[in-house]
């Protein structure tokens, strides 16, 4: 699986729009873009995952660059509660393949 | 409220003592998960059960012994552990089994070895 790298901690006030990058130049035709998060001491949590197109869901919204080789999850309005590590992860959506977690990136929404 | 449950949620133990962790899901999934998160580390996978046969063992010590007796529970047996072994254990579940990154976690189990 292709790796990712994001910016180690980022911040964002309350209200604005939080967005958050990934690169994943080394990206091939047929993986996935997955991003989740993990407020402290709890579980990760699934956000969204996308192949080509821009996707939306109650959450976020996933932005891919046509090249595919980078990525930005954006969360409109950001809340205190949205204060977490989040995880951007490159997945082969067939075979055994385990998710696998890098270091991702502290967002920590200021009041 | 993800439908994993771990339990117990916090655990101290000497590093004689035998104790297990226990995760199930309500989900109807294929596939469980353990993974191990130490203290500003990123999440290891452990093991990987699908339709209960153990699909990945990533390396880990004896010491960790998994379980899966059907697919709604997933047992993480645990003997002669290290304190380095102290850390956040996590259970996930996934539908259809490991052709998915969509992953449900349960909160955790919470290690502490004396």
């Amino acid at each position: 699986d292709a790796k990712t790298t994001q910016p180690t901690s980022m911040d964002c006030a309350e209200g604005r729009a939080a967005n958050l990058p990934c690169n994943h130049s080394t990206i091939s035709g047929n993986e996935y873009v997955y991003w989740y998060r993990q407020i402290h001491s709890q579980g990760p949590q699934y956000i969204i995952h996308g192949l080509k197109n821009n996707e939306t869901n109650e959450m976020a919204s996933l932005i891919i660059t046509e090249d595919r080789k980078s990525s930005t999850l954006i969360l409109p309005h950001a809340t205190l509660r949205d204060t977490a590590v989040y995880y951007c992860i490159v997945r082969l959506n067939t075979g055994r393949r385990a998710l696998t977690f890098g270091s991702g990136t502290r967002l920590q929404v200021q009041p | 409220e993800t439908g994993v449950t771990q339990t117990p949620r916090h655990l101290v133990m000497g590093m004689t003592n035998k104790k297990s962790l226990k995760c199930e899901q309500h989900l109807g999934h294929n596939a469980m998960y353990w993974y191990k998160q130490s203290a500003k580390k990123p999440l290891e996978l452990m093991f990987v059960y699908n339709f209960k046969e153990q699909t990945e063992n990533n390396s880990v010590p004896s010491r960790f012994s998994p379980e899966c007796p059907n697919s709604s529970h997933l047992f993480l047996h645990l003997h002669t552990l290290q304190p380095e072994d102290s850390a956040l254990y996590l259970c996930a579940s996934s539908p259809r089994g490991e052709d998915t990154g969509e992953l449900f976690f349960g909160e955790g189990s919470r290690l502490t070895v004396l």
